[in-house]
């Protein structure tokens, strides 16, 4: 069982550009969170998708969206990248009862 | 607004000794408590959880303290070891909502360093 994985590990961006993260959930799950983890703060939720469509959604704006593919897997877009969009960004997978498995995480550095 | 509060926000620890992490929430909706290790560079990786039913969940050297009265639970990290040194973070989650399940609240977290 590969567990959760994530791609890419890091990468750079420049300010006002669109970057996609991706996530493979763990065999077994159909649930996918997405969280931001500002350096040295604790993971902040973005949003969740559940059967391909987004179920809730955390205090972030318009410019972060994403997208849950039939495979379950799942792309994290956020357009017009900002410097404090600088983050390790994380992605869960679950399934009831509740027990969440996160990857290893996209560092993103925007420039 | 946090919705989870962590302390304290570091600790050193001598080897063999106990490290002891508090979070209080606000929400009553909340009815699972999971606690979270995360190395340098990786994900958080769950360690132990508990939910409102019990007082207390012990697996191995971990334990969960629950105080529904208070708000409050704590963990525990007993016969500490320099491999425990990692950032800890307690969360929180409503799981009786679908509205709601899956999100999870987290603290600000702990920074554990447990010397030799």
């Amino acid at each position: 069982d590969a567990g959760v994985t994530q791609s890419p590990t890091h990468l750079i961006k420049t300010r006002g550009q669109q970057v996609t993260l991706r996530c493979s959930p763990k065999s077994g799950h159909d649930t996918v969170s997405w969280y931001q983890q500002a350096l040295g703060q604790g993971p902040q939720f973005i949003f969740q998708y559940y059967e391909e469509e987004e179920r809730q959604r955390g205090n972030f704006p318009d410019r972060f969206s994403g997208h849950q593919f039939p495979n379950y897997s799942s792309e994290l877009n956020v357009n017009a990248l900002l410097l404090g969009d600088s983050a390790l960004y994380l992605c869960a997978s679950s399934s009831p009862p509740m027990q969440a498995f996160f990857g290893q995480g996209t560092r993103l550095t925007v420039v | 607004q946090q919705q989870v509060k962590q302390s304290p926000q570091s600790l050193i620890v001598q080897k063999g000794g106990i490290s002891i992490i508090n979070c209080a929430y606000e929400n009553t909706a909340f009815d699972y408590f999971p606690w979270y290790q995360q190395f340098p560079g990786k994900g958080p990786a769950l360690l132990i959880a508990i939910r409102p039913d019990v007082s207390e969940k012990k697996e191995g050297r971990f334990t969960i303290s629950f105080n529904k009265s208070a708000k409050q639970f704590s963990l525990h990290i007993m016969d500490s070891q320099p491999g425990d040194s990692a950032t800890y973070f307690c969360a929180a989650s409503e799981t009786m909502t679908t509205d709601s399940w899956g999100k999870l609240q987290f603290g600000a977290g702990t920074q554990v360093v447990v010397t030799p």
